[in-house]
């Protein structure tokens, strides 16, 4: 059963970049059989897609944050991160990692994100 | 402001039925599967439905999904207070960008009376 966990730092400054680790248990993170994103969820509003990465690197980013976002894969570790440059206060969140099944093969993007990870906040001051 | 359209709010009483609608376009729901996610206050949300009609294992038949054009219905039968929650659709979109982005509606929040 795939699991997953956010990590990283609950507070950063404004202007610094805000790092976080998703840890993948269950499956490997090398698997064709997923794709991995990144979710937010500002207080008190909805859910904002952030990125979604594939085992071969292959990134797709919102576009209003796409300048300021990298998303990486750390096979070794089964993990996959998220980078976001210059951040603001508007950037505090609850931030979520998931899955994507890529159930329908090659050529087709994931259209789902099952199972999601139990969430990190973080706070820009 | 989303490009998938949501109610903010809708409620009905214990037993009774609901529909949450999710309004896109040809660029969106027109033409993708859409999933809906349920997130009770202070959880992950949790998906309810994927590829517009399909309930992943531990669902139950009370949820329902469809897709019509460029809208989505969600339709939860026999409400329970547990069902108190924001529900969200999503799907990707193929015109907000090069390439394609995924989008999630606003979000509905449910009430059980």
């Amino acid at each position: 059963q795939l699991q997953l966990q956010e990590s990283g730092p609950g507070l950063v400054k404004p202007s610094e970049t805000l790092s976080l680790t998703c840890t993948v248990s269950g499956d490997s993170i090398s698997s064709s059989a997923y794709y991995w994103g990144w979710i937010r969820q500002p207080p008190g509003k909805g859910l904002e897609w952030i990125g979604t990465i594939y085992y071969n690197w292959n990134t797709y980013y919102n576009p209003s944050l796409k300048s300021r976002v990298t998303m990486s894969i750390d096979t070794p570790k089964n993990q996959f991160s998220l980078e976001l440059d210059s951040v603001t206060a508007a950037d505090s969140a609850v931030y979520y990692c998931a899955s994507l099944p890529n159930s329908y093969g090659s050529g087709t993007l994931p259209a789902w994100f099952d199972p999601w990870g139990q969430g990190t906040p973080v706070t820009v001051s | 402001q989303s490009v998938l359209t949501q109610p903010p709010s809708v409620s009905a009483a214990p037993g009774q039925k609901v529909t949450i609608s999710c309004s896109g376009s040809s660029s969106n729901i027109g033409n993708n599967f859409v999933s809906w996610y349920q997130q009770i206050p202070g959880t992950a949300p949790r998906l309810l439905i994927y590829d517009n009609d399909k309930r992943p294992s531990g669902i139950p038949d009370r949820f329902s999904g469809s897709k019509s054009g460029t809208s989505a219905t969600l339709g939860i039968t026999g409400l329970q207070t547990g069902d108190e929650a924001d529900y969200y659709c999503g799907t990707w979109d193929n015109n907000l960008g090069p390439g394609e982005d995924w989008v999630f509606g606003g979000g509905t929040k449910l009430t059980v009376l």
